[in-house]
Order: structure tokens, then C-alpha cells, then sequence
């Protein structure tokens, strides 16, 4: 069964510092999505990132770059030089495409609240 | 198309009642997601329709849940005697399928409060 963990229940950082957010997964399958969702205090959740499998590249959006290496299982997050609209609960999740059932297996969140 | 919308956005109700929520996907969508949310928990998958059929039901889907989407649009999702721990949140996605991103959109949330 795949799983997803976020061992970082809740960080604070203060305004400006950079911050990388840890995700681990587990999964048996070689074909697999994860991705990145933020979800604010209004409580909708908000797309970032989404890497498939196969792709080991790096990438960075503005602030926000994200780290896979499959080797580790690992696919984490860093906000450079946060601000505090960045405060929010970010999700980390897994989807198995095998048998085309797309369902996202989420792990427990990571709180992140930046300090002015 | 504004994105997915959920109504309605808070249910309180006693427990014993049966609630209904309602979900409306993107327009051009063809799949849409269930999930529940806990308080401190990630979202939790609970069934899903390619256009009307419901293809998988998780086990956390009891008897008491059932969802509907009769027309390949909207979809409704019934709590039947409403017990107090079904106290959450109630996320709807939808998604194109084939698709090139896998992505999903997902609505506000319904949040229920089972007294």
C-alpha cells in the first residue's frame, strides 16, 4: 500500500528565512505522481507542484523549488526567503496511476507559520 | 467556470440525521473525487466517478455513506444516521481522464458538525 510521510507537524520561521518542508513515500509501484498542495486557512486546497516518476529534475518556481530523489523516496520543498502569506498547512501527496484510479494517498500535513 | 464548488460550505446537524452535500465539478471534467479531512489529518479518499459510474469505494465508506452522480455532472454524497464521528471536512476534486497532468481541482469543503 502506498503511503506518504511528513514527519514536521508544525515549523516556524521567522519573515525572510528559508524553509524546506520534508516529504517520504512508500509505494511498490514504478509509475507515480506526487505532489504538492497548500492549503490556507480558508481551508481550499491549492495545487503547486505535481512530478511524475520518471522525472528526477529539479525544479523551481519563483520562491518555491522542490527536491525528488527517488533513491531516498524523498520529495521535499523549500520556500526561500518566506513571507508570511506563505503561512498555511502544506500537504504532501502520492498517486499510483497503474490501474488508473488517480486517488491521492495525502500524509499528515506540515503546518508552516511565518513570523513577521 | 469558476472551478469546483461544494454547498453547502457548513452543515451542523444532531446526531441520528441524515445530511447531503452537494459537489459541482469543473465543467469538462469527467472524474470526481470524495475525500474526507479530519482535524490534524490529511485528506482521505473515499470513492470516485468516472462520468456516472462509481468505480471505487474505500473502506472507510461505510454503510450509512453513499455518493450518486446520476447524470455525469454534479454528485451528492448522503450521510445516513449521522454518528459523531463524522465530524469533518468534505472535499470534492474532478479531474480530466486520459489526462497529461493528473491534476486535481478541489472545492472549498463542506464542514460537518455532528452534536
Amino acid at each position: 500500500a502506498q503511503k506518504v510521510t511528513q514527519a514536521q507537524t508544525e515549523i516556524s520561521v521567522v519573515e525572510k528565512e528559508d524553509v524546506t518542508l520534508d516529504c517520504v513515500y512508500e509505494t511498490r509501484d514504478t509509475t507515480y505522481y506526487l505532489f504538492w498542495y497548500k492549503q490556507p486557512p480558508s481551508g481550499e486546497l491549492v495545487f503547486l507542484i505535481r512530478r511524475n516518476s520518471f522525472d528526477e529534475q529539479n525544479e523551481i518556481s519563483g520562491r518555491y523549488s522542490w527536491n525528488f530523489q527517488k533513491s531516498t523516496s524523498s520529495f521535499n520543498f523549500t520556500i526561500t526567503a518566506s513571507q508570511v502569506v506563505d503561512s498555511a498547512v502544506y500537504f504532501c501527496a502520492l498517486s499510483e496511476v497503474n490501474f488508473g484510479n488517480e486517488k491521492l494517498t495525502f500524509g499528515t500535513g506540515t503546518r508552516l507559520t511565518i513570523i513577521p | 467556470d469558476t472551478g469546483v464548488s461544494q454547498d453547502p460550505r457548513h452543515k451542523i446537524t444532531k446526531r441520528g440525521q441524515n445530511v447531503t452535500f452537494r459537489c459541482d465539478p469543473i465543467s469538462e471534467h469527467n472524474r470526481l473525487y470524495w475525500y474526507r479531512q479530519t482535524l490534524g489529518q490529511g485528506p482521505e479518499f473515499l470513492t470516485y466517478f468516472q462520468n456516472e459510474a462509481q468505480l471505487e469505494k474505500s473502506r472507510l465508506l461505510s454503510d450509512r455513506f453513499s455518493a450518486e452522480r446520476p447524470k455525469g455532472s454534479f454528485s451528492t454524497l448522503e450521510i445516513q444516521r449521522t454518528e459523531q464521528g463524522d465530524s469533518a471536512m468534505y472535499l470534492c476534486a474532478s479531474s480530466h481522464f486520459p489526462g497529461q497532468t493528473y491534476e486535481q481541482y478541489f472545492g472549498p469543503g463542506t464542514r460537518l458538525t455532528v452534536t
